[in-house]
């Protein structure tokens, strides 16, 4: 066990449907970061919390909205999605943002976009 | 841009043989380096990393990576595989200037029993 946990793991929707994804941490970590894996491309950076502030949105359309209420919790909620964002969406966290913190990864949430 | 190469896509060997996939990173200051590893149906574990000192970095099950500054490159080798090395594992970077970290695509790799 990691100590980040993701919610749900598994989510089929449908392009006018909202949802949301959940990732909680129970690290003590000030930072936190949601990660995009689609199929044959590199890991891409979303969005970057440190201390429930955003530091980072790296050019993310604006269907994609995330909310770091508190340290311990990151949200990524979906509106209008396009088939082309289906993929593994990955949460993760570190002790802060210095760059010698080692992230630790939740498991994931596959979405699947129809 | 910075960028994070892996050779290899896809790996197939047998048991016992011995392993080294590849890494490079572009030149961008200085930098820390990483190996994960995704087992099927599990998440990302770390495998080792390199901050500072000593290049070459022993990591968990009996891996290890050697940080070639000159060759920008952060090659992970194992001597002897077993089956369960089967995994896909990913080489990452994280430039200190910036704090981003950036992977690579992956390495399937696929140990014949």
């Amino acid at each position: 066990e990691t100590g980040v946990t993701q919610t749900p793991r598994h989510l089929v929707m449908g392009m006018t449907n909202k949802k949301s994804l959940k990732c909680e941490q129970h690290l003590g970590h000030n930072a936190m970061y949601w990660y995009k894996q689609s199929a044959k491309k590199p890991l891409e950076l979303m969005f970057v919390y440190n201390f429930k502030e955003q530091t980072e949105n790296n050019s993310v359309p604006s269907r994609f909205s995330p909310e770091c209420p508190n340290s311990s919790h990151l949200f990524l909620h979906l509106h209008t999605l396009q088939p082309e964002d289906s993929a593994l969406y990955l949460c993760a966290s570190s002790q802060d943002l210095s760059g010698s913190e080692t992230q630790y990864f939740g498991p994931g949430t596959r979405l699947l976009v129809l | 841009a910075q960028s994070v190469s892996q050779h290899n896509h896809h790996v197939i060997l047998s048991e016992a043989a011995s392993l080294e996939l590849g890494c490079n990173y572009s030149y961008g200051g200085t930098v820390n380096l990483f190996w994960y590893v995704q087992y099927p149906g599990q998440h990302l574990q770390l495998l080792l990393k390199y901050f500072s000192g000593d290049p070459l970095v022993k990591g968990i099950k009996g891996f290890e990576a050697e940080f070639i500054k000159s060759k920008f490159s952060f090659n992970l080798r194992k001597p002897s595989v077993q089956w369960s090395d089967t995994a896909e594992y990913f080489c990452a970077v994280i430039y200190n200037r910036d704090d981003k970290i950036i992977f690579g695509k992956g390495t399937r790799l696929h140990i014949l029993p």
